[in-house]
């Protein structure tokens, strides 16, 4: 069974202070993994795709680390504002099959 | 800017009805997809089309059905509603691949009474 898990599933963090997450998947034939944030009552938005051991992507005071031999991704915010309050989801695409994790839930306190 | 629509943002139906949930997208892309998001389960994959007229079923197919006659179109039928699929349903698209992300919709929050 392919697994994508994400922790933590809830995280309260500061205004301004810098916060990461993870998500763990199985390594094997791996293809690529994506982030998306999810704001409340809008469309899960996507933030990145990584597909090589060692990717590092960045937008803004968001970046994203990508290991594909241990299985984990790392999502960084830096500084977090308000508007960063979201559930942040990764999905794991390998063998023609899409696997989300559950998400964590990120609330940014003022 | 790739749009994704869905025929409503809220439904209230009776058990043993039949639904049909509506999604179009405006891009052209060959991959649809319907997903069910619970509390604590996360987005589950019901159905998913690389094609017009093709289907394959995802993780939770029972109970429902699809329909994909026109590329831009993929319709989620519940053939008869039930209490446990009350839930929020996202529709999504993309070009073929797996690096190229997907689009949703804005979700229907489907309540069965």
């Amino acid at each position: 069974i392919l697994n994508v898990e994400q922790s933590p599933q809830s995280l309260h963090v500061q205004e301004g202070d810098s916060t990461n997450f993870t998500c763990s998947f199985p390594s094997s034939n791996f293809y690529a993994l994506h982030w998306y944030r999810w704001e409340t009552a809008k469309s899960p938005e996507a933030l990145f795709v990584m597909t090589l051991n060692g990717d590092e992507k960045k937008k803004g005071r968001i970046s994203a680390t990508l290991n594909t031999k241990e299985g984990y991704s790392y999502l960084y915010i830096k500084g977090s504002q308000p508007e960063d309050s979201a559930t942040y989801l990764c999905a794991l695409n390998r063998d023609d099959k899409i696997i989300f994790g559950k998400g964590t839930r990120l609330h940014i306190l003022p | 800017d790739v749009k994704v629509t869905q025929s409503s943002r809220y439904l209230v139906k009776r058990t043993g009805e039949k639904v049909f949930l509506e999604c179009v997208q405006d891009m052209d892309h060959e991959n649809m997809f319907w997903y069910r998001q619970d509390p604590g389960l996360g987005l589950r994959l019901i159905y998913f089309s690389y094609d017009v007229k093709m289907k394959e079923k995802g993780d939770i197919p029972e109970g429902y059905s699809v329909s994909r006659e026109k590329k831009e179109r993929f319709s989620l039928i519940l053939e008869s509603a039930s209490t446990n699929q009350t839930s929020m349903y996202l529709c999504a698209s993309s070009s073929p691949g797996p690096r190229l992300p997907q689009y949703f919709g804005p979700g229907t929050r489907l309540t069965v009474t």
